[in-house]
């Protein structure tokens, strides 16, 4: 069981250029979720997708597009890469019910990073 | 709008001291959901409690304690006796009472345990 993989971990882009990072989880799980975490920012959700063929915009979406044709892989695209850009990307996915934990809410798995720099 | 906000940017202990991490929270919603995250050297995010905003019961687990209260909006983590290994970016999150998931975030504690 691999919980949340993303390819790739590391990727050098110049300014211009487009790219895809891609999240693939085996979880079975209906949420899924693309964050930026950036120097004394935290993370920022960018969007996510709350079933296949669903998604929606989180707090900081341009610049960015992102689908979800299976219910298993998110995928979060850059047409025109910015230096603005420059970040770690953290994906996560989540079921969409309670599973009867006492706390009552929805835990999110995330993926292991994957850090990209634009020049 | 809803608002998480760790005030501390990064504390330092020495090992075996004891540190506590703030977290402010702000929102109207009457059901809401709190979150603990560890991010270690290494990167990943390893996910520590979640509380319900009904449920204000005090949480221990090792050397790790949470204390919850709605009257003042903060979920406050302490760590007891700490480690090296403790020494990570703790993060507190939000969620609403709404049916995406969607955490908030708040910036984040550097917490470094010197030997």
């Amino acid at each position: 069981n691999a919980g949340v993989t993303q390819t790739p971990k590391f990727r050098v882009l110049k300014t211009g250029q487009s790219m895809t990072l891609l999240c693939a989880q085996d979880m079975n799980h209906e949420y899924m979720y693309w964050y930026r975490q950036d120097p004394g920012m935290g993370l920022r959700l960018i969007h996510y997708s709350v079933g296949e063929g669903t998604t929606a915009k989180g707090e900081v979406p341009d610049g960015y597009n992102v689908s979800r044709l299976k219910k298993q892989n998110f995928l979060l695209g850059l047409e025109s890469a910015a230096p603005s850009q420059t970040s770690v990307y953290f994906c996560a996915s989540s079921t969409s019910t309670d599973r009867g934990v006492r706390s009552g809410a929805n835990v999110l798995t995330f993926g292991a990073g994957s850090r990209l720099t634009v020049l | 709008a809803q608002k998480v906000t760790q005030a501390q940017t990064e504390i330092s202990v020495v090992e075996k001291e004891d540190v506590t991490l703030d977290c402010v929270y702000e929102t109207r919603d009457t059901t809401y959901y709190l979150f603990w995250y560890k991010q270690p050297p290494s990167g990943e995010l390893v996910f520590l409690i979640r509380r319900n905003s009904f449920d204000e019961q005090n949480e221990i687990s090792g050397r790790y304690s949470w204390n919850f209260q709605k009257s003042t909006s903060s979920f406050n983590f302490t760590i007891t006796a700490s480690q090296v290994v403790d020494s990570a970016v703790y993060f507190c999150a939000f969620r609403g009472g709404g049916a995406t998931n969607k955490l908030i975030f708040g910036t984040g504690t550097l917490l470094a345990v010197q030997p």
